[in-house]
């Protein structure tokens, strides 16, 4: 059973499109993460939301968009792709109510590629 | 701003040698220090550190935080090839419910 999985696992696709990632955890957390990992693999947080509500918005371009249809799921929407969006991007989830909201657990990330 | 530095940035070593790697943080109302082994796709869990001196072991990896000197060490003894991976520190603080990443230590296991 996977913990936390995301679809697809891969994206190619052209500069203008939008398109869209999904995430669901089976682990029972209340909190949900997007992760960007660049080329040179740094990883870095761009939302996370509780129980369906947005508490951490990075300096992001508004063309994303994070939803959470329950606390299980949290997807990432992307309009006008550019070339620079190309990167991994991975969702990750932690059990905040339990005062543990940094172990956090990844799934198995999206390569994005912009053409 | 929150930083994490890591060294090496890559290592190469060969099977059976014991490696230390390094973290460093400069993070405002530190919490905690977390270490992070990335195979090919996800980053997957190894230690959270919060406690100053206390050793965390699983195995053949161990890890242990230095409050005083900002840093973390994660040594990997008897190294063995299924140990080549790219291994992340990360460290958090009580308010903004973030993690701050470093760059990585690329660590190749030469059979």
């Amino acid at each position: 059973d996977t913990a936390v999985s995301q679809t697809p696992k891969y994206l190619v696709t052209q500069m203008g499109n939008d398109k869209s990632i999904k995430c669901e955890q089976n682990l029972g957390h209340d909190t949900m993460y997007w992760y960007k990992q660049d080329s040179k693999k740094f990883l870095k947080i761009m939302f996370s939301y509780n129980n369906k509500e947005l508490i951490i918005n990075e300096t992001v371009p508004n063309r994303f968009s994070p939803k959470s249809p329950d606390k299980a799921h949290l997807n990432l929407h992307i309009n006008s792709l550019e070339l620079g969006d190309s990167a991994v991007y991975f969702c990750a989830s932690s059990h905040r109510a339990g005062g543990a909201w940094d172990e956090q657990f990844f799934g198995p990330g999206t390569r994005l590629t912009v053409l | 701003e929150d930083k994490v530095v890591q060294s090496p940035l890559s290592l190469v070593v060969h099977e059976g040698d014991t490696v230390t790697l390094n973290c460093s943080y400069e993070v405002t109302n530190f919490r905690s220090l977390l270490w992070y082994k990335q195979e090919k796709k996800a980053p997957t869990f190894l230690f959270m550190l919060t406690s100053s001196g206390i050793e965390k072991k699983s195995g053949r990896l161990s890890s242990i935080l230095d409050k005083k000197e900002l840093s973390s060490i994660l040594n990997i003894t008897a190294t063995q090839t299924g140990d080549s991976a790219i291994y992340l520190c990360a460290a958090s603080n009580f308010g903004n419910e973030k993690l701050t990443f470093g760059t990585g230590t690329r660590l190749t296991i030469i059979p």
